[in-house]
């Protein structure tokens, strides 16, 4: 079973800092989400990735394959960042769901 | 494109009783998941379709837990016997795959389960 740690659990930054948010896994996949989730309980898909690096507007994300690691970037944060951001992993084949990592709840001041 | 819908949003109901929530995929989507999520903690896998067979269940799926997918289109959930631990959000999300790729999860807006 994968383990999926994210780091920091929370983080408190003022409007424009740039913001990192990580996660390590331990078994290789073949898949890694970042995913957005707003007080509420919608989930939405920031990005999809396997090698490299992805950008969307502000965010950013990166994945190590060799060190079982991914970032994910915020540049020139807002307030309406404000939300949990989840790291979700998929170990591969396709039929075994998600493994998810428990999220880290961003908060940003203006 | 409507997105994933869940129905109901929020669900009260007493210990003992019998619920059953509805999720309707994207319709081009052949991949349907079930999550649960508690507070605080991410969500966790609970079962998943491709088309109308269920290829995967996980171990937190208990015997009172049961999900059909009976036309490979909408997906129910159902709890019978509820128990005040089976309170959580209950996320269903889908996808377009085919073999061991899979596009974007996207997800409802989950179903929130309160047991009295």
């Amino acid at each position: 079973k994968n383990e999926v740690e994210q780091s920091p659990q929370n983080l408190t930054a003022q409007e424009g800092e740039f913001i990192t948010i990580n996660c390590s896994y331990s078994v290789g996949i073949s898949a890694l989400h970042w995913l957005q989730q707003h007080p509420g309980g919608g989930i939405v898909s920031l990005f999809m990735l396997s090698s490299g690096k992805k950008k969307h507007g502000r965010l950013i994300a990166t994945i190590n394959i060799q060190e079982k690691h991914s970032s994910l970037h915020i540049t020139a944060s807002h307030p309406r960042d404000s939300a949990v951001y989840i790291c979700a992993v998929n170990s591969g084949g396709g039929a075994d769901g998600l493994t998810f990592g428990k999220g880290t709840h961003l908060i940003i001041q203006p | 494109d409507t997105g994933v819908s869940q129905d109901p949003r929020h669900k009260i109901t007493k210990r003992g009783q019998n619920v059953t929530f509805r999720c309707d995929p994207i319709s081009e989507h052949n991949r349907l998941y079930w999550y649960r999520q508690t507070l605080g903690q991410g969500p966790e896998f609970l079962t998943y379709f491709q088309n109308e067979a269920q290829l995967e269940k996980s171990r937190l799926l208990s015997d009172r837990f049961s999900a059909e997918r009976p036309k490979g289109s909408f997906s129910t959930l159902e709890i019978q016997r509820t128990e005040q631990g089976d309170s959580a959000m209950y996320l269903c999300a889908s996808s377009l795959g085919t073999g061991s790729s899979d596009s974007p999860l996207h997800f409802g807006n989950g179903t929130r389960l309160t047991v009295t």
